[in-house]
């Protein structure tokens, strides 16, 4: 199993639409939980990050950790056209020394 | 200009040469990574430093070569090119090395070994 399992999609929704994109984490040890967005022919960007269990909002963007059923969620209200990207999940290695990447999700808001 | 910068954006090369390719940061950060991305795979990271003339390998190594002799660059060579090393590579650097510290990537380097 790898350490970090994601859904590549692709998603598409409506402009306006909530969206849910989900990983799966393997090693129950991992304390910090991140979400890099990367746009067409660009490099990833961190977008959020989340420490041990629970939510954290910005804005549209809500991250959640539950750390029971080793699952991480990245939640986009009212989504918009800029949101088109692809979203990566990231968790650090054991030794804290490099991230892991899920595969990434790519979402395509339409107007 | 401040940032990531990694040259060159799109090589063809033949199989069995080498090349390389060029990662330079100008924020002085101790880590530093390559990965490659490719279609159902992800981002998968080939070897990453902690320091100067400090490297260690990461998930696919295999094939590749890096070095790090000054903190700002990190070249990474691929010493006999084959087509399975077909990918976009990116260079990526941070603070600390994957806890709560952010990576930030270069543009990428779209190689296409024919």
């Amino acid at each position: 199993q790898k350490e970090v399992e994601q859904d590549p999609g692709p998603l598409s929704v409506p402009e306006g639409a909530i969206v849910s994109l989900n990983c799966t984490y393997s090693n129950s040890a991992f304390q910090y939980f991140m979400w890099y967005r990367q746009y067409s022919r660009k490099g990833p960007e961190l977008l959020m990050y989340t420490y041990s269990s629970g939510n954290k909002e910005d804005g549209r963007f809500t991250a959640q950790v539950d750390k029971s059923s080793k699952y991480i969620s990245l939640f986009i209200r009212d989504s918009q056209p800029s949101d088109s990207a692809t979203y990566l999940c990231a968790i650090p290695n054991q030794a804290g020394t490099a991230l892991i990447f899920g595969k990434g999700t790519t979402l395509s808001v339409s107007s | 200009d401040a940032g990531i910068t990694q040259s060159p954006r799109y090589k063809i090369t033949e199989t069995g040469r080498q090349v390389t390719l060029m990662c330079h940061q100008t924020w002085s950060h101790s880590y530093m990574f390559w990965y490659r991305q490719d279609l159902g795979h992800g981002l998968r990271l080939i070897y990453y430093s902690a320091a100067a003339d400090i490297t260690d390998k990461g998930e696919v190594p295999d094939g590749y070569v890096v070095s790090r002799s000054k903190t700002e660059n990190f070249p990474l060579t691929l010493e006999s090119a084959t087509r399975s090393q077909t990918s976009v590579y990116f260079c990526a650097s941070s603070v600390g090395g994957g806890a709560n510290t952010e990576a930030f990537f270069g543009q990428g380097t779209r190689l296409t070994v024919v």
